[in-house]
């Protein structure tokens, strides 16, 4: 049968926007924060992290903005490519328990040309 | 610099059967992980080892899953027996545990499917 969790998240964009996901943590004590992209048929992979000593992170063509008063992260891409397109995970750690990440659910990124 | 190794791909089994898989890590990484991921769900983390020794195997289901990293280097988790709930992606990574920033190495996942 189909599993509950197999409906992700999805946001679809045209290549060129810009692109908001959104991930809402649960640990109040989470001080450090990571973004993951996933391809189809891959691990995980590193895009961005922040502590919970800063409320914003730039890299190339990606910010992360933290809002610990609302236990909130989004990622924001600019100029979206369709090598972008892919399934994004938030995860949140506590620097006291060994780093060992909780992933969030995950949102399906959809970029169309 | 080579990734994270993962054998088999795939593996198809019935219930009740045993399967085993295999992760090299990243040359040099201390730290391994091994996470179970379901269809439309994010990773959650089954064991993770400190060189050789287990750091944290609260969510492993010990009845039926064992780990080890011999040698502190290559590591394998073993099903035994397999239950349909366990058909998911077993991913492997390995990090080097050091510096401001934690980073995690994720290998290609073994998909397994219990029938």
């Amino acid at each position: 049968g189909e599993s509950v969790g197999l409906h992700l998240p999805t946001l679809s964009v045209q290549e060129g926007d810009n692109s908001i996901i959104n991930c809402a943590y649960s640990n109040s004590a989470s001080d450090y924060f990571i973004w993951y992209k996933q391809e189809s048929g891959k691990g995980p992979q590193f895009i961005i992290d922040i502590r919970s000593n800063m409320d914003k992170r730039q890299g190339q063509r990606v910010t992360v903005l933290l809002n610990k008063t609302v236990k909130h992260l989004s990622l924001q891409i600019a100029a979206t490519q369709p090598g972008d397109s892919a399934v994004y995970f938030c995860a949140e750690a506590f620097s006291g328990g060994s780093y060992i990440p909780t992933f969030g659910r995950g949102t399906s990124l959809i970029v169309h040309p | 610099e080579a990734g994270v190794a993962q054998s088999p791909r795939y593996k198809i089994i019935e219930k009740r059967q045993s399967v085993a898989f295999w992760c090299n890590p990243i040359s040099g990484h201390a730290t391994l992980y091994w996470y179970q991921q379901i269809l439309g769900q994010g990773p959650k983390l089954l064991i993770q080892f400190q060189n050789n020794g287990v750091v944290d195997d609260s969510q492993l289901p010990k009845d039926r899953f064992s780990a080890e990293r011999l040698k502190g280097v290559d590591s394998t988790l073993k099903i035994q027996p397999a239950k349909l709930e366990d058909s998911a992606v077993y991913l492997c990574a390995s990090s080097s545990g050091q510096g401001a920033r934690y980073e995690q190495y994720f290998g290609p996942g073994t998909r397994l499917t219990v029938t």
